[in-house]
């Protein structure tokens, strides 16, 4: 069965610069959240998507946007890079047609130097 | 308040045997539904079980049980006879409110599963 693709998988930058993360949701998923993980931490809820539009937002620094687009993949545009920021950036994709799940996929390991 | 408790931060159990991670919750919404993930070393999240708060019945899937106590606001996830694969970080999580594509969850802070040969 297809799964939610994230790209890249790995990702090193320096700080102050930007980075992009791709998301793939399963096919005829309507919803994207995006959620961070910092080491050793639960994942914490960034922003989603249902039907292209923000559906809800929560701790996500202003220094981050996103966008859903209308193929449904989603970008998670991050500038201005600090330390703080390495972490895995998991994306995931639910149906309201199924609402019993969540599938998260493989997360993009961001490191800030 | 934290949402979402998982009071074992870390669990070693023999090989073959059951095991039991602890989750309560807090939620005032009467919609509700309680997930469990389960992350591996290698860092993907899998989603193991769910549980929705109208539900009259335990879920069950493969291995994987949620003993689902209401009244206590416990959710605990079972691992019958457990194997070496099932060593890994275990998070219990809920979303609040009916699912109508707008599903954020909120995670417990994990409990640590290692199963000894």
């Amino acid at each position: 069965a297809a799964g939610v693709i994230q790209s890249p998988r790995h990702l090193i930058k320096e700080k102050r610069e930007t980075a992009t993360l791709k998301c793939y949701p399963i096919p005829r998923h309507d919803t994207v959240y995006w959620y961070q993980q910092g080491p050793g931490q639960d994942p914490q809820f960034l922003i989603s998507f249902y039907e292209k539009m923000q559906s809800d937002k929560g701790s996500i620094p202003d220094r981050f946007s996103a966008q859903q687009f209308s193929d449904y993949h989603s970008e998670l545009n991050m500038s201005s890079l600090e330390l703080g920021d390495s972490a895995l950036y998991f994306c995931a994709s639910s149906s309201i047609a199924v609402k019993n799940e969540q599938f998260f996929g493989p997360g993009t390991r961001l490191t800030v130097l | 308040a934290q949402k979402i408790t998982q009071t074992q931060p870390g669990m070693f159990v023999q090989e073959k045997e059951a095991v039991t991670l602890d989750c309560t919750y807090d939620t005032s919404d009467p919609s509700y539904g309680l997930f469990w993930y389960k992350q591996p070393s290698s860092g993907e999240m899998i989603f193991l079980i769910y549980q929705g708060s109208y539900d009259q019945q335990n879920a069950t899937e493969g291995r994987y049980s949620l003993n689902f106590q209401k009244a206590r606001k416990s959710a605990n996830l079972v691992i019958s006879a457990s194997q070496l694969g099932d060593s890994a970080m275990y998070f219990c999580a809920m979303r609040e409110g009916p699912a109508i594509g707008n599903e954020k969850l909120t995670f417990g802070t994990g409990t640590r599963l290692t199963i000894i040969p």
